[in-house]
């Protein structure tokens, strides 16, 4: 089982460009989440879908969407990325634990 | 306002001895606690959840203890190894409205050293 894969590993976008991060779990677990990493500070919660055709915000939603495309994938848009949304972004899966996968490095210049 | 706080200096210890992570909250009334590793470049993994009606849980060489009256839980790690360094995060597990909202705290830092 692979887990929570991320794609893709690495991204350096310009002021205004867009994007789709990528995100499928293996484990047939219902709830997925979409989180951000920024030094000092602890994850934060972007969106997450509770089920398959849910999707609702969390902490900090602005300048994001996301799509549940099934039950094992949930993709996170960024429409017009800005240098503020410069961070590292987890995706996670859960029945209870959250289980993680290992990051996009996004850098926006 | 709401606060879970972290040790943000890095925690040096020598191989063999306990090393022990605080976390504190504030204004937060969680159902469980959860602790996690982080290496560098990779995402967090679970390492244990601790209900607010549990004071001890233990794995292996790990031990948490939950105060809900202090608003604390401790992370120690016994005969720590140099593989134990990591940054380790705590993470209050509050029930809302249909799913568990977790508010994960920024992490301590432990080294070991051989």
């Amino acid at each position: 089982n692979a887990g929570v894969t991320q794609t893709p590993k690495f991204q350096v976008l310009k002021t205004g460009q867009s994007m789709t991060l990528q995100c499928a779990q293996d484990m047939n677990h219902n709830s997925m989440y979409w989180y951000r990493q920024d030094p000092g500070m602890g994850l934060r919660l972007i969106y997450y879908s509770a089920s398959e055709g849910t999707t609702d915000k969390g902490e900090v939603p602005n300048g994001y969407n996301v799509s549940r495309l099934n039950k094992r994938e949930f993709s996170l848009r960024l429409e017009s990325a800005a240098p503020s949304q410069t961070s590292v972004y987890f995706c996670a899966s859960s029945e209870d634990s959250r289980h993680f996968g290992n990051g996009t490095r996004l850098t926006v210049t | 306002s709401q606060k879970i706080e972290q040790n943000s200096e890095a925690l040096n210890i020598q191989e063999g001895k306990t090393a022990t992570l605080t976390c504190n909250y504030t204004n937060y009334s969680p159902a469980y606690l959860q602790w996690y590793r982080q290496d560098p470049g990779r995402g967090p993994v679970f390492l244990l959840l601790i209900r607010e009606n549990e004071k001890e849980k233990r794995k292996e060489r790990l031990k948490v203890t939950f105060d809900t009256t202090l608003k604390q839980s401790l992370f120690h790690i016994t005969a720590s190894q140099p593989a134990d360094s990591a940054t380790y995060l705590c993470a209050l597990d509050m029930e809302s409205g249909g799913y568990n909202k977790l508010i994960f705290g920024a992490g301590t830092r432990l080294a070991v050293h051989p």
